[in-house]
């Protein structure tokens, strides 16, 4: 199993760019998350899923978009890149919605 | 939102001394998951702790959940340079997610 994959790992972006980040589960998980992570400020719900076609806003989801056609795949959305965008993405998924989490090993994406 | 609170937020020790982070939540919690995000690398998780008054070890680490529920604790004996990273608790949010602290950072010197 490779576990939870996110591709790219680094993305510089120009203001006003956009982009995808992908995230793929080969554990089958109902459940998969979108996290940023800036310095000193612990990790940040972004969008979340609970099934394919079923997506829902987490604490900070202004300027980010997110499907879910498939159990496998979570890709998240960057329309017009913002300097505060500038951030560790972390994707995640869970069997469950109260169960550990998995998380890939992060896209490190600075705006400038 | 529910939110839960991390003390300290840094710690430096010497190899062998003990280590204990905090966990605090102003509400109940009907769970508390703590992960290990050692530099540069991302979030693993360690446990889950779910009862009243549990307490939990793997090796040299001991996880305690509150008799109210409403904190956790961490606790390291004799740290090694491997202990070294970003130690975070997170409690549920809603009904399909998680909500973490801070999270405590831990130096270890050799």
């Amino acid at each position: 199993n490779a576990g939870v994959t996110q591709t790219p790992k680094f993305r510089i972006l120009k203001i006003g760019q956009s982009m995808t980040l992908q995230c793929t589960q080969d554990m089958n998980h109902n459940y998969m998350y979108w996290y940023r992570q800036d310095p000193g400020m612990g990790l940040k719900l972004i969008y979340y899923s609970v099934g394919a076609g079923i997506t829902d806003k987490g604490e900070v989801p202004n300027g980010y978009n997110v499907s879910r056609s498939t159990t496998e795949d979570f890709p998240l959305r960057l329309e017009l890149a913002a300097p505060s965008q500038t951030s560790v993405y972390f994707c995640a998924s869970s069997y469950g919605g109260f169960d550990g989490y998995t998380f890939g090993s992060g896209t490190r994406l600075t705006v400038v | 939102g529910q939110q839960v609170m991390q003390i300290p937020q840094y710690q430096h020790v010497q190899e062998g001394e003990d280590f204990t982070t905090y966990c605090n939540s102003s509400t109940t919690l009907s769970n508390i998951q703590w992960y290990k995000q050692r530099p540069g690398g991302h979030p693993v998780f360690l446990i889950q702790l779910v009862k009243s008054g549990e307490v939990k070890k793997q090796k040299r680490l001991t996880f305690q959940f509150g008799e109210a529920k409403k904190n956790s604790s961490l606790h390291i004996t004799a740290t090694q340079t491997t202990d070294v990273g970003t130690y975070f608790c997170a409690g549920p949010l809603g009904y399909s997610t998680l909500t973490f602290g801070k999270g405590t950072m831990l130096l270890v010197s050799p």
